[in-house]
């Protein structure tokens, strides 16, 4: 079935280290793809999103990496810093029709002061 | 101000009782959608709406009922709450149109003992 997920469900990064999320989707019609962050406690909140006409997207410490052929994607986080302690999940979106979001599971990122 | 809200943020209730979510939000957004979190399933749709008049069942919504009283008003209800409905709820709203990126609410967590 059409699925969006992660490879690793948890994430030890050093302070100051970058960080490396990745996502894997099987929906060949998906166009679009968000990376979401949850700190404990509160709702998801949006990083950065990429539209599948583009391989890469750069945003404040983060970028997002996208590779069709292998229905990839990653979220890099640089200098991480313990204020980027959260779970991260990536979304996509079918195209045509209602156009559904689907939501991964999640990676939990832990940063070490 | 946060810009989505729900109420209450913490309910425990019991097997059969009827409960009511409500989600306020003030972002001007057409779109809203209620989603459940359980732990390594992400986030599920269980409803969504595009505008006062619209309503529309996600992949999840057997045991759950909505209402959308106006635009900025969406309400999540359990006609007789099971154990299996503990859970984390979020609220959601988006814009119409091209952009996908959704506003979460803090979230409630529910208990059905």
């Amino acid at each position: 079935g059409e699925s969006v997920g992660l490879h690793l469900p948890t994430l030890s990064v050093q302070e100051g280290d970058n960080s490396i999320i990745n996502c894997a989707y099987s929906n060949s019609a998906s166009d679009y793809f968000i990376w979401y962050k949850q700190e404990s406690g509160k709702g998801p909140q949006f990083i950065i999103d990429i539209r599948s006409n583009m391989d890469k997207r750069q945003g404040q410490r983060v970028t997002v990496l996208l590779n069709k052929t292998v229905k990839h994607l990653s979220l890099q986080i640089a200098a991480t810093q313990p204020g980027d302690s959260a779970v991260y999940f990536c979304a996509d979106k079918t195209s045509g029709g209602y156009q559904k979001v689907t939501f991964g599971t999640g990676t939990k990122l832990q940063v070490i002061p | 101000d946060a810009d989505v809200t729900q109420t209450p943020r913490n309910r425990i209730t019991k097997t059969g009782k009827r409960i009511m979510l409500e989600c306020s939000q003030t972002k001007g957004h057409d779109r809203m959608y209620w989603y459940r979190q359980d732990p390594g399933l992400g986030l599920r749709l269980i409803y969504y709406s595009f505008d006062v008049k619209d309503i529309n069942k996600g992949e999840i919504s057997d045991g759950y009922s909505v209402s959308r009283q106006a635009q900025a008003k969406f309400s999540l209800s359990l006609e007789s709450a099971i154990p299996n409905q503990t859970a984390l709820y979020f609220c959601a709203t988006s814009e119409a149109g091209g952009t996908y990126e959704q506003y979460f609410g803090p979230g409630t967590r529910l208990t059905v003992t």
